[in-house]
Formats: structure tokens, sequence, C-alpha cells
């Protein structure tokens, strides 16, 4: 079985400082795994996403995450924060032998202060 | 290129109305479908999924059901609705482990 966890519901950055959300997965084979962002009554957003290439992964809108396997984590970090930035963010699992289905994070609302 | 259409986008319905939200997927065939639902606070429930035409999994006993009458079509259905269905819908579809795409969402209240 697989299951997400994200530490920190809310996170509070200034703009231009690093923003770090962290995702931690349990899952029983090699996983796929994703941050997705959702903005207010929007649809999810994927940002970046592991398949078992590069542990780094560069997203969209200057974010990247690496995969630490020892960690079981999946972290994502932006190094500037900007005010568009403020969104919800989703961490997900899919096991690699699945169909598809994805194990979602309780997500983390990022606030970016001026 | 592969495009999901959701609606209605928003959508005020009395307790005890019925339901239908429509989810369509465009520029692909056979994909995997789905419906979420997001309650204040709670983060993202599975509600249904469909691997096929006909064939729906249901992941939460509820008052809601599903139906996938066509390949690219995903219904999401109630015969009454209850206060606590209210919430941000959303449809998603993924052609296999690689991840959704999601549909812009209807956010339902019951009223």
């Amino acid at each position: 079985a697989q299951s997400v966890t994200q530490l920190g519901s809310h996170v509070s950055v200034s703009e231009g400082a690093l923003v770090l959300l962290r995702c931690n997965y349990s899952s029983s084979v090699p996983p796929y795994l994703f941050w997705y962002v959702q903005y207010p009554n929007q649809g999810l957003q994927l940002l970046l996403k592991y398949t078992s290439a590069a542990t780094l992964v560069k997203g969209i809108n200057g974010f990247e995450a690496e995969f630490k396997k020892s960690e079981t984590s999946f972290h994502l970090t932006k190094p500037s924060a900007h005010m568009s930035d403020a969104a919800e963010y989703f961490c997900a699992v899919s096991e690699t032998d699945s169909w598809g289905k994805l194990q979602f994070g309780a997500g983390t609302q990022v606030v970016v202060t001026p | 290129s592969q495009t999901i259409h959701q609606w209605p986008a928003t959508l005020v319905q009395p307790v005890g109305s019925p339901l239908s939200l429509e989810c369509t997927v465009e520029g692909t065939s056979n994909p995997n479908l789905y419906w979420y639902r997001q309650a204040a606070g709670r983060g993202l429930q599975l509600l249904f999924y469909s691997v096929g035409i006909g064939q729906i999994s249901s992941e939460v006993p509820q008052n809601l059901s599903a139906s996938r009458p066509q390949d690219r079509q995903f219904i999401l259905s109630s015969k009454k609705l209850l206060l606590s269905d209210s919430g941000f819908y959303l449809c998603a579809w993924s052609p296999g482990p690689y991840g959704y795409t999601f549909g812009s969402g209807t956010r339902l209240t019951v009223v």
C-alpha cells in the first residue's frame, strides 16, 4: 500500500526567500512521484514528476524536487518565492505496477508575504 | 493534444435534488478516468475511477454514483443531494501511472 505525508498544512514565506515543501512517501514498490499546484477554485496543475529517471527533477515556474530513496522523500523547492507562488501544493505517489491511481497528500497552503 | 472538459463550473442545488456532473476528454482513447472531491480542509478524496466503458470502481460508499457511457465521458450523479455533498468536484484522466490531468472543477453548494 502507498501513502503520502506532507509536513505542514500551512507555510508562510517572504517574497524572495526559499520555498521548501516536505513530502515523504511509503510504497511497497518503486514509485512515481508528483507535485501538483492548485490555485483558488481551479483544478490541479502538474508542477513536476519523478518517473525513475534523474533523481533531481525540474518543473515549471522554477520549482524542482529531489527523489531520495534512502529517506523516502520528495521535497519541493524554489530558490526565490514570488507572490504568484501563493497556492496549495499537493504531493502524490503512484505505484509503477499500478494502472495509475494516485494517492495524494493532505496538501500544503503556501502564503507569500511582501 | 489532450484536453479535459468539466462542467458546470459552479452549481447551487437544493437538498434532495438530483445531480449530474459531466466530464469529457479529447485527444486520447481508453483513458483512465477519476472523480475526486475536495471538501473544506479535507484534501482530495477519490470517489470513483474507471478503466473502461461501463467499468466503475467506487472508493467511498456514499450518496453518489458514476457512469461511463462512452470511452471519453465520465458522469457523476446523485438521485438526492445531501448537505454533506457540497464541495469542489474534480475530474481527471491518465494514460497510466504517469500522473493525472485535471479538469477545472465544479463548485457544488447544496442548500
